[in-house]
């Protein structure tokens, strides 16, 4: 157990429909990064916050975005979803803002768009 | 911009043998590279990161990585194999000024009886 929790496990929703994916990081941490991983596409890095506030970006499409909340838990809405977006969404956390501190991953939710 | 190549989808060996996971990455500027686990059903584990210093690296589970600038490689390695390391495992790239990460397609290790 990684101590990042995220919800729901799976989802399961409609083309043309919005989600919102939610990860809690461990306790102390204050990065949260957003990755999905697909068939097509592999394993991309989305988005990072650090302390609230925006730190970096990779391929997140302008149909999703995300957040960083005062008690440092994350949200993750796409929207006008798309058959392709079908994949599986980690949440990971790590103590600080660069990539030389270890990052743990939640479980992961699994995305379908039917 | 920043990639990584990870030849062999697939690489199956028997246990107690070597193995041998090949990562080639492509990068400007000095870079950050890692090694993940992925077992089924479950996110990514570091197994080990270079970053500067080095070039040897030791991670977890016994595996093992050597930063090689003149081959852009970073093949991990583990002198004898256990039935618990059949997982994914991916190798990454960042580096100190751009947070951006990017990931390998995955080699996926099978471990024979």
């Amino acid at each position: 157990d990684s101590g990042v929790t995220q919800t729901p496990k799976h989802l399961i929703t409609a083309t043309g429909q919005r989600v919102t994916l939610r990860c809690s990081p461990r306790s102390g941490d204050l990065s949260v990064y957003w990755y999905q991983q697909s068939l097509d596409q592999g394993l991309q890095f989305l988005i990072q916050y650090y302390n609230g506030e925006e730190r970096a970006k990779g391929n997140i499409l302008e149909r999703f975005s995300a957040q960083q909340f005062p008690d440092l838990h994350s949200e993750l809405n796409l929207s006008s979803l798309e058959l392709g977006d079908s994949a599986l969404y980690f949440c990971a956390s790590s103590v600080g803002q660069d990539r030389l501190y270890e990052q743990y991953f939640g479980p992961g939710t699994r995305l379908t768009v039917t | 911009a920043q990639s990584v190549t990870q030849l062999g989808s697939h690489v199956s060996v028997s246990e107690g043998a070597l193995v041998l996971l090949r990562c080639n990455y492509s990068s400007s500027v000095p870079p950050y590279l890692f090694w993940y686990v992925q077992y089924p059903n479950q996110g990514l584990q570091l197994l080990l990161k270079y970053t500067t210093g080095a070039t040897l690296v030791k991670g977890i589970n016994g595996f093992e990585a050597e930063f090689k600038k003149s081959e852009t490689s970073f093949h991990l390695t583990k002198p004898s194999a256990h039935m618990s390391d059949a997982a994914e495992y991916f190798c990454a790239v960042s580096d100190l000024w751009n947070n951006d990460m990017r990931f390998g397609a995955g080699t996926r290790l099978t471990v024979k009886p």
